[in-house]
This record gives structure tokens, sequence and C-alpha cells, in this order.
């Protein structure tokens, strides 16, 4: 089975500031790890994803995550937020187990203040 | 590439009818396609998968009488909702997968 943790529900930074959304992810085989944002009555766009290459993989708008097996962690980072970088996000996991399905994690809502 | 459009976008339809949703992968060509529930605030939970020309796979707890979905192309799946009642008012979201699951921008219906 598979399973995904975000472990803060809401984060809130000022503009220019770094962001941090942490995840926890549970897998019994190699896992692809994904990061999606989804903006207020919105579809999901895909941040970044890590597939068992490198484990420092770098996303869109300034994004990048880190895998950590040790730690079954892939916390995403942004050095400076932006107004725009308000909005829902999403930890995911998939094992090729579980037959391309993916599991979402609880999402993080981002408030970014000026 | 690798767009995914709804639709509708949203719709509003009354207690004990029914609703359809379109979920078309414009560009590439998908097997199987997924669709998710999405209620306010809350995480997407994976509904069901439909497979181009077979069954849909439903997860624990849906009922498959009440979500119907066909798959009958490699670019079209719909989803109905049967007898809708209020508290199936949600939004709704479909993948289509290709090497990874490309998602639609989703349909939120409203029952009343």
């Amino acid at each position: 089975a598979q399973s995904v943790t975000q472990l803060d529900s809401h984060v809130s930074v000022s503009e220019g500031t770094p962001v941090l959304l942490r995840c926890n992810y549970s897998s019994s085989y190699s896992p692809s790890l994904f990061w999606y944002v989804q903006h207020p009555n919105k579809g999901l766009q895909l941040l970044l994803k890590y597939t068992s290459a490198a484990t420092l993989v770098k996303g869109i708008n300034g994004f990048e995550a880190e895998f950590k097996k040790s730690e079954t962690s892939f916390h995403l980072t942004k050095p400076s937020a932006h107004m725009s970088d308000a909005a829902e996000y999403f930890c995911v996991v998939k094992t090729g187990t579980a037959g391309n399905k993916l599991t979402f994690g609880g999402g993080t809502r981002v408030l970014v203040k000026p | 590439g690798a767009v995914v459009s709804q639709h509708p976008s949203w719709v509003i339809c009354k207690s004990g009818t029914s609703v359809k949703i379109e979920c078309r992968s414009l560009d590439f060509q998908a097997t199987t396609m997924f669709w998710y529930r999405q209620f306010p605030k809350q995480s997407l939970m994976l509904m069901a998968t439909s497979n181009e020309g077979s069954k849909a796979t439903y997860e624990q707890g849906v009922e498959k009488d009440k979500f119907l979905i066909n798959h009958a192309s490699l670019t079209l799946s719909t989803l109905t909702v049967t007898s809708a009642h209020p508290e199936d008012s949600s939004f709704y979201i479909c993948s289509a997968f290709s090497y990874e699951q490309y998602f639609g921008p989703g349909t939120r219906l409203t029952v009343t």
C-alpha cells in the first residue's frame, strides 16, 4: 500500500521569503513522487516529479524538491515566494504495483502575504 | 501538448436528474483515464479507473450504478452521475494517462 502525508494543512509566508512544504510518503516499492499545484476552481498543474533519477528535482516557477529515501520525504521548496504562488499544493505518490494509480496527500494551502 | 479538456466546466442540475461529464484527451490517445472527486477544501479521491473498451474499475465505496463511466474511444471518457442528489455536489476531475497522468480542468457539479 502507498500513502502520503502532508505535514502542514496551511502555510503562510511573506512575499519574497522562502517556502517549505513538507511531505512524507509510505510505499512498499520504489515510488514515483509528484508535486501538483491547484489554483482556486482550477485543475492540477504538475510542478515537478521524481522518478528514481537525480534526488534533487527542479520544477517550474522556481520550485524544487529533494527525495530523501532514508527519511521517506519529498519536501517542496522555493527560495522566494511570489503572490501568484498562493494556491493549494498536493504531494502525490505512484508505485508501479498500483497500476499507475496516484495517491494524493491531504494538500497544503499556501497563503502569501504582501 | 498533452492537453485534457472537460465539458462542461460547471453544471447545475435538479435533484433526481442525471448529468454527463466528458473528458477528452485533445492531442494524444489514452487507453486509461481516471476520475477523481474533490470536496471543498479537501484532497482528490480516486473514484474509478476507466479503460478503453472495457468496464471501469471502481474504488471501494464508489457506487458503480450511480457513477456510470464509459470509455468509448481512446480520447473520450464520460462520467454520468445518475439520479443526482445534493450530496453529489462536488468538483469532478479527470485525468488521462500517457506515461503520466494529465489532468483536466475539472467540472463543478451543483445539485439543487
